[in-house]
Parts: C-alpha cells; structure tokens; sequence
C-alpha cells in the first residue's frame, strides 16, 4: 500500500528525444508527488513536484502528467541532453515521502 | 551548491564500532531529515526533527539515534554497526515544518563497515 513503484529501471535516449519516466502507486491518501534529480556524487535535488488536483504542471523542459484514477503519474523530459543524464526518484507523500526506486538515464550524444 | 554541508563524506570502520554523522542545514531551514541509501533498499526515511524536537520516524533502528542542537546542525549516531549499515547517509533540510516539502538535501556521508 505504501510503495510507489518506478519503472524503467534504466533508460538510454538519444539527444533531442524525449525520456519518460513511470510511477504507480496505490494509497489514495498520498497528496504530493515530487521528481528528485540525482547526480553521480551528489543528493536528490527537486526538479518539479505535482498536487492530485492538477493533472500537469510543466517547467521547462521537464512535465509531470497525472493520472488520479489510474494511480500514476510520469515525467516527460523533453529535447532531452547529455547533461540530463542522471538518476531520477518519483516519490509520494503520506506523512513522509516514500520513493521509488530510481531509474538511471543516459542521454546519447 | 544546495548549502547543506555534510560531514565526514567518506567514513571507514569497522563492525561493532559507533560513529556519528554530522549535518548543516541551509541558512534559516529549521527542519532536518536523515535519508539512508542503499543499492537494495534504495532512499529510506530515518528521522526527521524540526527546531530541535522530533517530527517524525521512519525506519530507524534503535542502534541509530539523532539529535538537532540548538544551532540547528543535527547528528546522527550509529552504534554496534554491522556490515549492513554500509550505505550512503543523506541530511535533507526544509524551510517547511514537515511531510518532505521542498527538500535541499547533502552531499551524504558514504558509510563503509568492515
């Protein structure tokens, strides 16, 4: 009930595609979504975060899209570059945040 | 830079051993939360404390304790370690009260027990 589970475990896109990243998830009580970036080296860093209210919140280049009733929400990276390759976390929040656990992307040059 | 300072950031030791980790939060955040991460167990909530009083626990065991001083630094104890423990120890501080909003996290502690 508590996991968020994360899918692909690891992705390869070529530069100037598109990455998507998958999180499902099944307690209803959860009402805050984050996307943490993560170098190598380094801690997460907040890159964009979603309520249940809104089904699409967009910064730049980087989307989340949410599905209420499927329980699911992604992240879209659009014009993807080298210098997005990085591991990224979706997470949840009941009373604290339960991750996933992580997907690894490689953007080819 | 996120401004929260880590430290030590590698640490040796061996098993049986206690060792303390060490976290600055970023100017004026009040809240601080400790994040264990392991290959297989991935990012795992230990504790949170917020101007110096608990807030909230994950899964801490109880050979692992923290405190936030006065100050707002905050450590994190580790005692009658096991080969298990090895993992990567991140500090996370929030200008927010709690639930994980906006989380400024370290360059972590990588913990190796041997």
């Amino acid at each position: 009930q508590q996991q968020v589970k994360q899918s692909p475990q690891s992705l390869i896109v070529q530069k100037g595609g598109i990455s998507i990243i998958n999180c499902a998830y099944e307690n209803t009580a959860f009402d805050y979504f984050p996307w943490y970036q993560q170098f190598p080296g380094k801690g997460p860093a907040l890159l964009i975060a979603i309520r249940p209210d809104v089904s699409e919140k967009k910064e730049g280049r980087f989307t989340i899209s949410f599905n209420k009733s499927a329980k699911q929400f992604s992240l879209h990276i659009m014009d993807s570059q080298p210098g997005d390759s990085a591991t990224y976390f979706c997470a949840a929040r009941d009373y604290q945040l339960i991750w996933g656990a992580g997907t690894k992307l490689i953007i080819k040059p | 830079d996120s401004g929260v300072t880590q430290t030590p950031k590698h640490l040796i030791t061996a098993t049986g051993q206690r060792v303390t980790l060490r976290c600055s939060p970023r100017s004026g955040d009040l809240s601080v939360y400790w994040y264990q991460q392991s290959l297989d167990q991935g990012l795992q909530f230990l504790i949170q404390y917020y101007n110096g009083e608990e807030r909230a626990k994950g899964n801490i065991l109880e050979r692992f304790s923290a405190q936030q001083f006065p100050d707002l630094h905050s450590e994190l104890n580790l005692s009658s370690l096991e080969l298990g423990d090895s993992a990567l120890y991140f500090c996370a501080s929030s200008p927010r009260t709690g639930g994980g909003e906006k989380l400024f996290f370290g360059s972590g502690t990588q913990l190796s027990v041997l």
